[in-house]
């Protein structure tokens, strides 16, 4: 496509239950990064996929988080049992072998009520 | 470890006025350095970066930075700002040879008629 796809653009949902957001990347990108921004606060570092590998899992808040990449492609993120304090916007971006700039989408607002 | 303060929070300016908005870095390596756009409900959309060589590197929208080293700093200027720069500004780091970006908490630019 002709940027980074994710869906949906907003999702509501209730504590406890589990939600699963996606991110399509632009075509051809070998690298994909899932980042969260909580309001009133930067950009915090998920995880990083370089083709349907994860070499780098650090950011993920807890155990309660996962995310798997197929076919060098689409990602999805997990959340489950969710909490109030997972509100944020989930960002997508991904970047090519020359790895100098990521592309991001435009995020999924995720409200935990 | 490395980490990005951006100092200023919101920056509150008038149209056609200048503007600077600071970045300042931590990190014993060497680094790349960006800065990052985000308007209302988007994405963040990249405005420049420095990778090497000048340490003078313009962007788009008439922004530009220059890299200090010494100072390990990456200002943002723009010598007359529009009504449409109205936006949060993100600086991010990223460590040769680390994929992820670090980023900024993000500085608001209000530019007032």
């Amino acid at each position: 496509g002709a940027g980074v796809s994710q869906s949906p653009s907003n999702k509501v949902t209730e504590k406890g239950k589990d939600v699963e957001l996606r991110c399509d990347p632009i075509s051809g990108h070998t690298a994909l990064y899932w980042y969260r921004q909580s309001l009133g606060q930067g950009l915090e570092f998920l995880i990083y996929f370089q083709g349907n590998s994860a070499p780098d899992k650090s950011g993920l808040p807890s155990d309660r988080f996962s995310a798997e990449r197929t076919g060098g492609s689409v990602s999805t993120l997990t959340i489950q049992r969710t909490q109030q304090e997972d509100s944020a916007v989930y960002l997508c971006a991904s970047s090519s072998v020359s790895n100098t700039e990521a592309f991001f989408g435009q995020g999924t607002r995720l409200t935990v009520v | 470890a490395q980490s990005v303060t951006q100092l200023d929070s919101q920056v509150p300016v008038f149209e056609e006025a200048p503007v600077e908005l600071r970045c300042n870095y931590s990190s014993s390596v060497s680094v790349y350095l960006f800065w990052y756009v985000q308007y209302p409900n988007q994405g963040l959309q990249l405005l420049l970066k420095y990778l090497s060589g000048s340490t003078l590197v313009k962007g788009i929208n008439g922004f530009e930075a220059e890299f200090n080293k010494s100072q390990t700093s990456f200002h943002l200027r723009k010598p007359s700002v529009h009504i449409s720069d109205t936006a949060e500004y993100f600086c991010a780091v990223k460590l040769t040879g680390r994929r992820a970006l670090t980023f900024g908490s993000g500085t608001r630019l209000q530019v007032q008629p």
